[in-house]
């Protein structure tokens, strides 16, 4: 079965500091993955979206996730952090293979970011 | 203006009481969804529909029907709602497959 597992529930940084937001998937071919953020009171919106190829995906705001078929991770990253990026991410997985356009979605990681 | 409209926002209902929540897109969109958000369990998917009256179950669509008589509308209904459909409601839309979903701001149901 497929699934996604989002480690950490809650993550605090400091302002101006780097990100990483963990990722891991269960699923037996290469899926589709995704990283999805939601603001308060808001549905979620697209970050990034790894379908093949350089394994460095580049999404919007600076974010950027790396896909490790090895590691079956695909984690998020930030070079430095804004205030305005706390929010709620999750990580998505679409089972390519099966037809399906069902997205998989992980629990989510609130991430606080203090000033 | 690309928009995934729901109404209402907020509702409360009481126990055995049917419901509907309503999902508007303006992009004609063919693929349209269903999911509800709780706490510690991220999104679970309710209902896909592929077009009008082209609907398939989620992982979770005991309790809820669904109806997509329009392209751009999209219904999901409880009959007889239950406490433990107490949540957050999300519909979303795609132009293709599931390469990127725009999301509504959500419904946040109680059933007392």
């Amino acid at each position: 079965a497929q699934s996604v597992t989002q480690p950490d529930a809650r993550v605090t940084v400091s302002e101006g500091a780097s990100l990483q937001l963990r990722c891991k998937y269960s699923y037996s071919a290469t899926p589709y993955l995704f990283w999805y953020v939601q603001y308060p009171r808001q549905g979620l919106q697209l970050l990034l979206k790894y379908y093949s190829g350089d394994p460095v995906v580049q999404g919007v705001n600076s974010f950027e996730a790396e896909f490790s078929k090895s590691n079956s991770s695909f984690h998020l990253q930030k070079a430095s952090v804004h205030w305005s990026d706390s929010a709620v991410y999750f990580c998505a997985l679409s089972p390519a293979s099966s037809g399906s356009w069902q997205l998989i979605f992980g629990s989510g990681t609130q991430l606080t970011v203090m000033p | 203006d690309m928009k995934v409209t729901q109404m209402p926002r907020y509702l409360i209902k009481r126990m055995g009481e049917n419901v509907l929540l309503e999902c508007g897109q303006d992009m004609s969109h063919e693929t349209m969804y269903w999911y509800r958000q709780d706490p510690g369990l991220g999104l679970q998917l309710i209902y896909i529909s592929y077009d009008v009256d082209s609907n398939s179950e989620g992982d979770i669509p005991k309790g809820y029907r669904v109806s997509r008589k329009k392209r751009e509308h999209f219904s999901l209904i409880l009959d007889s709602a239950k406490t433990n459909q107490t949540s957050v409601y999300f519909c979303a839309s795609s132009l293709w497959g599931n390469e990127r979903l725009f999301f509504g701001h959500g419904t946040k149901l109680s059933v007392l």
